[in-house]
């Protein structure tokens, strides 16, 4: 199962775009990258996933390398409400399900 | 309302004293999975089900059981709590196709004493 590194923490200025790192260099075929956030100690909640074209939905984009080794959250103009940790997972389809949560990166928009 | 719900929110029990965390999604997902969060450790699968009946290990089982009688639910049971299970818990389901997204419950904070 790929395994995904974040780094631990990062800063963005509110209004600016917040781009988030994930390394998943053992990915497999057809395993699919989600992200998700959590707020605090809340249940973590959906934002994006994609296989392997670039996807935007309203909350965020995702940007997936050519050879699928590494991808990048993009918030594009990030608020206070950013605020959050947040999870790259990747997730084989197969005859199990496993999605793999690592520890995430810690993202604070500041004013 | 499309949700996971879990109970108790909040718990302290003692050493030993059997107890039963409930988990119920309303969405006919087929599978769902306890995950548990400790600082600095991220979420940890406890168990998952991708079905009815159909039951299997995560990450970190010892020490806990679950079943899944029915689709709707997936209670995660601690026959005999220990203080090392002190933890946030979750629950989560989803549909098995290439793009079900997991849906979290609330949480279920647990001390055990």
């Amino acid at each position: 199962d790929a395994k995904t590194t974040q780094p631990p923490s990062m800063d963005c200025a509110e209004g600016r775009a917040a781009n988030l790192p994930c390394n998943h260099s053992t990915i497999s075929g057809n395993e699919y990258v989600y992200w998700y956030r959590q707020i605090h100690s809340q249940g973590p909640q959906y934002i994006i996933h994609g296989l392997k074209n670039n996807e935007t939905n309203e909350m965020a984009s995702l940007i997936i390398t050519e050879d699928r080794k590494s991808s990048t959250l993009i918030l594009p103009h990030a608020t206070l409400r950013d605020t959050a940790v947040y999870y790259c997972i990747v997730r084989a389809f197969s005859g199990t399900y496993k999605y793999i949560f690592g520890t995430g990166t810690r993202l604070k928009v500041l004013a | 309302e499309a949700q996971v719900t879990q109970n108790p929110r909040y718990l302290i029990t003692v050493t030993g004293k059997k107890l039963t965390v409930t988990c119920s999604q309303n969405m006919n997902h087929e599978y769902m999975s306890w995950y548990r969060q400790d600082p600095g450790l991220g979420l940890r699968q406890i168990y998952y089900s991708m079905n009815v009946e159909v039951t299997d290990k995560g990450d970190v089982p010892e020490g806990y059981k679950v079943s899944r009688k029915e689709k709707r639910n997936f209670p995660l049971i601690l026959e005999s709590p220990s203080p090392n299970q002190t933890s946030l818990y979750f629950c989560a389901s989803s549909m098995t196709t290439p793009s079900g997204e997991l849906f979290f419950g609330e949480g279920s904070r647990l001390t055990v004493l």
